[in-house]
């Protein structure tokens, strides 16, 4: 049983770049959620997708976008990047219903913005 | 703004010892309550659920819950060093949507 995979592992971006991660959620997920954590920091939630659509948003300027597809995966953009978009964005997935909401994680992506 | 809130800690205790955990929620609509526990540089790992009063046990750890006080806590039995980590306590609504994480507390489990 596959868990939740994050592709890349690590990226390293210059100031005002755009960058692109993805996120495959565990087999039998159809909804995928986004976190941003910053060294000493609890996960902050970015947005959740759910039937290729953003359900809830958490408190993050238009620059951070998302998308999922038909089989679920899902894509975080972040356009124009700051130096304090520097984080570990994690993916976790989950089986929306009532009483099955917990949610997986992957192994997150580490982004360091020069 | 729904607030979660743990003591950064560290919270350092002996081998063998019951650690403690707590975590304070603001929302009295959450529904949802989860405790996960994060090595240095990994992703967070969890490591139980809870969604009615009481207590819920599941081998070494030992969740508790009072929605009436807002309150819930993570009891670790016969603490390990591999045990130190730092626990996060999450807080979701109905259909977990927007769950949201406490700070973490840092334990470290001395040999």
């Amino acid at each position: 049983d596959a868990g939740v995979t994050q592709s890349p592992t690590h990226l390293i971006k210059t100031r005002g770049q755009q960058v692109t991660l993805r996120c495959s959620p565990k087999s039998g997920h159809d909804t995928v959620s986004w976190y941003q954590q910053a060294l000493g920091q609890g996960p902050q939630f970015i947005f959740q997708y759910y039937e290729e659509e953003e359900r809830q948003r958490g408190n993050f300027p238009d620059r951070f976008s998302g998308h999922q597809f038909p089989n679920y995966s899902s894509e975080l953009n972040v356009n124009a990047l700051l130096l304090g978009d520097s984080a570990l964005y994690l993916c976790a997935s989950s089986l929306t219903g009532l009483m099955t909401d917990t949610q997986y994680f992957g192994p997150g992506t580490r982004l360091t913005v020069l | 703004q729904k607030e979660v809130e743990q003591n950064s800690g560290p919270l350092s205790v002996p081998e063998g010892a019951i650690a403690s955990l707590n975590c304070t929620y603001s929302d009295r609509g959450s529904q949802s309550f989860f405790w996960y526990r994060q090595y240095s540089g990994k992703s967070p790992e969890l490591i139980m659920s809870i969604y009615s009063n009481g207590d819920k046990e599941d081998g070494r750890f030992t969740a508790q819950l009072n929605k009436a006080s807002q309150y819930v806590s993570l009891l670790i039995r016969d603490s390990q060093p591999s045990d130190s980590a730092t626990y996060l306590c999450a807080v979701g609504g109905t259909g977990g949507f927007k769950t949201i994480f406490g700070a973490g507390t840092r334990l470290f489990v001395k040999a």
